[in-house]
């Protein structure tokens, strides 16, 4: 089976701008997670979508949005851009009836 | 108090030594819980889960857990310098709502 994958690998964009990163997952799995990984704040999650729905979300700000399709696709948003947006995101995806999570390998973003 | 707390290190070990990575938790309802070991610049990869008391052994890796003590440990015998990785300990206290440890960065010297 094909692995997690992730569009754009890497994004440089400025401060005020939006992005959109993408994110497929393994066939069959219809659980998607999404996190932000920096060097100072490690490991953190954003938000889970299962069946099109958002079923957890983590302590980020509204500029911070999601959305997943039909065909589990997902893809996130941040809005309005700010230097420390800088991160790796990281998207997940899970088979049903398990919590195993399985990486993507990660968009890497630059606010200038 | 983090939710997931790990020794940062580095942890450095001679190869062919054991290496040891301990990592605590906070809620003690978490039920599921995962190794992830993490090279540089690359994503997550998944070495473990456990879910039960007790120890789990995987070829050269045993995850020990501990809910008494809200411990999780990764034990990896006869270390490789291709073990030389960040480990990252991960705690799901509800479904999907995965929360991660800083990390340790772990050395193995040839």
């Amino acid at each position: 089976k094909a692995g997690v994958t992730q569009t754009p690998r890497y994004l440089i964009k400025t401060r005020g701008q939006q992005v959109t990163l993408s994110c497929s997952p393994i066939s069959g799995h219809r659980s998607v997670s999404w996190y932000q990984q920096t060097p100072g704040q490690g490991l953190q999650f954003l938000f889970e979508y299962f069946s099109e729905t958002q079923r957890n979300k983590g302590n980020f700000p509204g500029r911070f949005s999601g959305r997943q399709f039909s065909n589990s696709r997902s893809e996130m948003n941040v809005s309005t851009l700010e230097l420390g947006d800088s991160a790796l995101y990281l998207c997940a995806s899970s088979p049903e009836g398990a919590d195993t999570q399985y990486f993507g390998p990660g968009t890497r973003l630059t606010v200038l | 108090q983090k939710e997931v707390e790990q020794n940062s290190g580095p942890l450095s070990v001679p190869e062919g030594a054991i290496a040891s990575l301990n990592c605590t938790y906070s809620d003690r309802g978490s039920q599921s819980f995962f190794w992830y070991r993490q090279y540089s610049g690359k994503s997550p990869e998944l070495i473990m889960s456990i879910y039960s008391n007790g120890d789990k052994e995987d070829g050269r890796f045993t995850a020990q857990l501990n809910k008494a003590s809200q411990y999780v440990s990764l034990l990896i015998r006869d270390s490789q310098p291709s073990d030389s990785a960040t480990y990252l300990c991960a705690v799901n206290p509800n479904n999907n709502d995965m929360r991660f440890g800083a990390g340790t960065r772990l050395t193995v010297k040839p």
